[in-house]
């Protein structure tokens, strides 16, 4: 068991539709993060959250937007997309936002399709 | 800016054949170095990891020794099983809050 819960698993939507992706921990932590996996690109950072605050947005555009109600749950509200955002989005989460000896542990990740 | 560079794939070995996956890093301060795999439609997960120079990560018969000299971070396994295909990302952390993963390296392993 990941300890990381991503929902939904698939997601197939339209360029104007409006949807969202939750991610759910409960291991304790602070820290909790969004990726993008796309097919042969390097793993890339989208935004960091520590303890609800957003601490790094690594030049998003404005169409992913982020929201850390509490320190369980990570959402990522997704509005008019284009078809090269259709990658697998990641979820992780680590202990502590800056503590470089502990692991991130990621979530199975929501395969994003944009039609 | 921080950097992992790993060994291009993709790899594909015999079962019960030696493996080893290639990885640098550079680095501001002194990071922690990682492993993670992610196999076919899952997230990654951690492997192993070591936090100083020296230390050597083991989990699941892979191995890796932190080599400060060499900046390096060798990941070895002296018998694949068809179970070890998978994405494996070589990662670093730094006490700033940065986190560097390599472009991961695919292994296929055929019986």
């Amino acid at each position: 068991e990941t300890g990381v819960t991503q929902t939904p698993r698939h997601l197939v939507m339209g360029m104007t539709n409006k949807k969202s992706l939750k991610c759910e921990q409960h291991l304790g932590h602070n820290a909790m993060y969004w990726y993008k996996q796309s097919a042969k690109k390097p793993l890339e950072l989208m935004f960091v959250y520590s303890l609800e605050e957003r601490v790094e947005n690594n030049s998003v555009p404005s169409r992913f937007s982020p929201e850390c109600p509490n320190s369980s749950h990570l959402f990522l509200h997704l509005h008019t997309l284009q078809p090269e955002d259709s990658a697998l989005y990641l979820c992780a989460s680590s202990q502590e936002w800056g503590r470089f000896n502990t692991e991130a542990f990621f979530g199975q990740g929501t395969r994003l399709t944009v039609v | 800016g921080d950097s992992v560079t790993q060994m291009e794939g993709p790899v594909t070995l015999s079962e019960e054949a030696f493996l080893t996956i290639n990885c640098t890093y550079t680095a501001t301060g002194y990071p922690s170095l990682f492993w993670y795999v992610q196999y076919p439609g899952e997230g990654l997960q951690l492997l192993l990891k070591a936090t100083k120079a020296d230390d050597k990560g083991s989990n699941k018969g892979f191995e890796a020794t932190y080599r400060k000299e060499t900046t390096s971070f060798h990941l070895e396994k002296g018998s694949v099983q068809v179970s070890d295909s998978a994405v494996y990302f070589c990662a670093t952390n730094t006490n700033a809050g940065k986190s560097t993963f390599g472009d991961g390296t695919t292994l296929t392993v055929k019986p």
